[in-house]
C-alpha cells in the first residue's frame, strides 16, 4: 500500500464547473496535509495546508480533511483553464515526520 | 526575498560519472529537503537535513548522499550514475512551523 494515494487521473472537468480532487493516506499519525499544483516542467508550489478535521477555504479553493477516514480533498470552484496542472497531495508527520508525496492528478479544465 | 536557488539547471553525464548538485534556501530557513521526480514514481523523497543534521531519510541506494553546511546551503552527491538516475531533482526548504516547503526550480539530470 502506498504511503500516499491519488488518482492520476486525468480529471476533465469543464470552465466553471467544480473539481474535486482525492487522496488517501495510510500512516494514522499524519498530522499535517498539503496540496501543491504543478505546471507542466515547472516545480510545485503550495496552494493549500491544512491541519485539523473540516473545511478550510482560500479563495476559489477548499481543504477538507477527514482523519478518521484518513481522507483529504481540495475541492476549486469555478475551474479555470489556468488550474489545468497536476495536482500533488502531500503528507506529513507519523513516525518520521517526512513529506510525503502522491502521484499527483492530473486536471484538465475544457474551456 | 529570494526563493530556493538549484544550481545547475540542466545537467548531463555519462554512466559511471557522479555529479554534485547545490541548493540554496530560503534566507532564514534550516531545513532543505532532496526529491527526485520522474514521469513513472512521482516525487520520492531522498532525505532532509536540518542545522547540518540528516534529519530524514527515504529509501535510495548509498550512491545518493547529502550534506548541509551552516548555512544552510545544501548539496546532493550521486556517485557512480545509472541510466535510470535520470531525473528532475528538486530541492525544498522550510521554516521551523507548518507552512509547507518552497521548492527550487529543479536540477534536470541527463544520464546517458
Amino acid at each position: 500500500q502506498k504511503e500516499v494515494e491519488q488518482n492520476s487521473g486525468p480529471l476533465s472537468v469543464p470552465e466553471g464547473a467544480i473539481a474535486s480532487l482525492n487522496c488517501t493516506y495510510s500512516d494514522r499519525g499524519s498530522q499535517s496535509f498539503f496540496w501543491y499544483r504543478q505546471y507542466s516542467g515547472k516545480s510545485p508550489e503550495l496552494i493549500m495546508f491544512i491541519y485539523s478535521n473540516g473545511d478550510k477555504e482560500d479563495g476559489r479553493f477548499t481543504a477538507q480533511l477527514n482523519k478518521a477516514s484518513q481522507y483529504v480533498s481540495l475541492l476549486i470552484r469555478d475551474s479555470q483553464p489556468s488550474d489545468s496542472a497536476t495536482y500533488l497531495c502531500a503528507v506529513q508527520g507519523g513516525a518520521t515526520n517526512k513529506l510525503i508525496f502522491g502521484t499527483g492528478t492530473l486536471l484538465a479544465v475544457q474551456p | 526575498k529570494a526563493g530556493v536557488t538549484q544550481t545547475p539547471r540542466y545537467l548531463i553525464k555519462t554512466r559511471g560519472q557522479q555529479v554534485t548538485l547545490s541548493c540554496s534556501p530560503i534566507s532564514g530557513h534550516r531545513s532543505v529537503s532532496w526529491y527526485q521526480q520522474t514521469p513513472g514514481q512521482g516525487l520520492q523523497f531522498l532525505f532532509e537535513y536540518f542545522s547540518e543534521t540528516q534529519r530524514n531519510k527515504g529509501n535510495f541506494p548509498g550512491r545518493f548522499s547529502g550534506r548541509q553546511f551552516s548555512n544552510s546551503r545544501s548539496e546532493m552527491n550521486v556517485s557512480t550514475l545509472e541510466l535510470g538516475d535520470s531525473a528532475l531533482y528538486l530541492c525544498a526548504s522550510s521554516n521551523i512551523g507548518p507552512d509547507g516547503y518552497t521548492f527550487g526550480s529543479g536540477t534536470r539530470l541527463t544520464v546517458v
